[in-house]
């Protein structure tokens, strides 16, 4: 199975701020990496897929980059209504795995 | 409009079977793999399975192989997730979930979930 480590496990920032949360992959995934969005109570929403293909329909403030093993998933400007958890997904291979996951607070 | 509409909560003892369902709309329910989805309470995201509604070809999670069943009737747009025994750990958040492209695209709509409590 593909490992997926993701930190931090938490953060906190100011609305404002730029957060970067990373997801590192136990061997080499490409770009098969998703990234997607939870929000306390409600089903996931995906974000970016294919490391760096922003979804259509999200803000343009949240970007992805990476490939290979190693991936960044970034909000350029954080805002109030982005408090939730992001987890990172990979799909080059089944079992399809994610990352352990990280919950953005405002600080 | 695409949707993906899970069935309701459920309680259940221990050793019960019990069948969850995801009725797809809005879109070619045949043309995309449908994949199951755990979360248990306070957790991450864990992959069960999926399948081809096409020609109901599935593959597992080796965590779950063997322990549930994933199951599609495309005459009316919906996916199954099984399980023949249950034991106190299934109890968790089930979410459905449609691989929005080829093969093993990102999953581009979830379905609300479905609680499971299993407990005697």
């Amino acid at each position: 199975d593909i490992q997926m480590t993701q930190s931090p496990s938490s953060l906190s920032a100011s609305v404002g701020d730029r957060v970067t949360i990373t997801c590192q992959a136990s061997q080499d995934i490409s770009n098969y990496l998703n990234w997607y969005q939870q929000k306390p109570g409600k089903a996931p929403k995906v974000l970016i897929y294919d490391a760096s293909n922003l979804e259509t329909g999200v803000p343009s403030r949240f970007s992805g980059s990476g490939s290979g093993t190693d991936f960044t998933f970034t909000i350029s400007s954080l805002q109030p209504e982005d408090i939730a958890t992001y987890f990172c997904q990979q799909n080059d291979d089944v079992p399809l795995t994610f990352g352990g996951g990280t919950k953005v607070e405002i600080k | 409009e695409v949707q993906l509409v899970q069935s309701g909560a459920e309680v259940k003892k221990p050793g019960e079977s019990l069948r969850i369902s995801c009725e797809g709309s809005g879109y070619n329910f045949s043309t995309y793999w449908i994949s199951w989805v755990r979360q248990m309470p306070g957790k991450g995201l864990e992959w069960i399975g999926r399948i081809d509604p096409r020609d109901s070809y599935t593959n597992y999670s080796p965590s779950f192989k063997g322990h549930v069943t994933t199951s599609a009737d495309k005459s009316i747009t919906t996916a199954y997730l099984q399980w023949s025994s249950l034991r106190a750990s299934d109890t968790a958040m089930y979410y459905c979930a449609r691989h929005g492209g080829y093969g093993l695209a990102r999953f581009d709509y979830w379905g609300q979930g479905t609680l499971v409590t299993v407990s005697s």
